[in-house]
């Protein structure tokens, strides 16, 4: 099975802060990463599919990278609205696996 | 609008069996894949099973000899199954379509006497 060690698991940052996320593969998964925001009580919202692709509708301030096993999410100017947490998901290979979160918080 | 939305029993017993549903709207299941996850309190997201447009499933090792996922197409609703169920099966049980780009909102299921 495939491991994703995803970090920090909180991250406490302030509205205009640029933050990373990041997900680290036990093995290549060949860009294909997602990555999500949960809110509480909601279901999971889809930012980015296979690295860095902007899922539709969401704000262009959310951008993805990585290649083989690294992979990140970048935040470049938080906004109030972005305080949740954070999820990656590989689907390169079965078992899926999703990394441990990240949850974001006001300084 | 594709939606999804979870339901099922909140309490099973211990050894029980838990029934889940799955009902979609918005998109054919004939067209699209739906996925099962769960997430135990305090802990990550595990994926359960798939069921493809085709209706084949793929499972989690971990779970297949206690799972089964099914359809009724008619019906635009995706069953999920586990038997033997124990405290640890605690955990807030999601849907989510193929590509996982759609979810429910997830039903929580506590394993409890």
């Amino acid at each position: 099975d495939i491991q994703m060690t995803q970090s920090p698991s909180f991250l406490s940052a302030s509205v205009g802060d640029r933050v990373t996320i990041n997900c680290k593969a036990s093995q290549n998964i060949n860009k294909y990463l997602n990555w999500y925001q949960q809110k509480l009580g909601e279901a999971p919202k889809r930012l980015i599919y296979n690295t860095n692709n902007l899922q539709t509708g969401i704000p262009s301030r959310f951008s993805g990278s990585g290649s083989g096993t690294d992979y990140t999410l970048t935040i470049s100017s938080l906004q109030p609205e972005d305080f949740a947490t954070y999820f990656c998901l590989q689907h390169n290979s079965f078992p899926l696996t999703f990394g441990s979160g990240t949850k974001l918080e006001i300084k | 609008q594709v939606q999804l939305k979870e339901s099922g029993p909140g309490l099973v017993q211990p050894s029980e069996t838990l029934s889940l549903t799955c009902t979609v709207s918005g998109f054919s299941l004939t067209s699209y894949g739906v996925n099962w996850v769960r997430q135990p309190p305090g802990k990550g997201l595990e994926w359960m099973g798939t069921i493809w447009n085709d209706g084949s499933t793929d499972y989690n090792s971990a779970l297949k000899s206690r799972l089964s996922i099914s359809r009724d197409t008619s019906k635009s609703q995706v069953f999920l199954k586990m038997n033997s169920l124990q405290t640890e099966d605690t955990a807030i049980y999601l849907c989510a379509r193929g590509s996982f780009a759609y979810w429910g909102q997830g039903t929580l299921v506590t394993v409890s006497s």
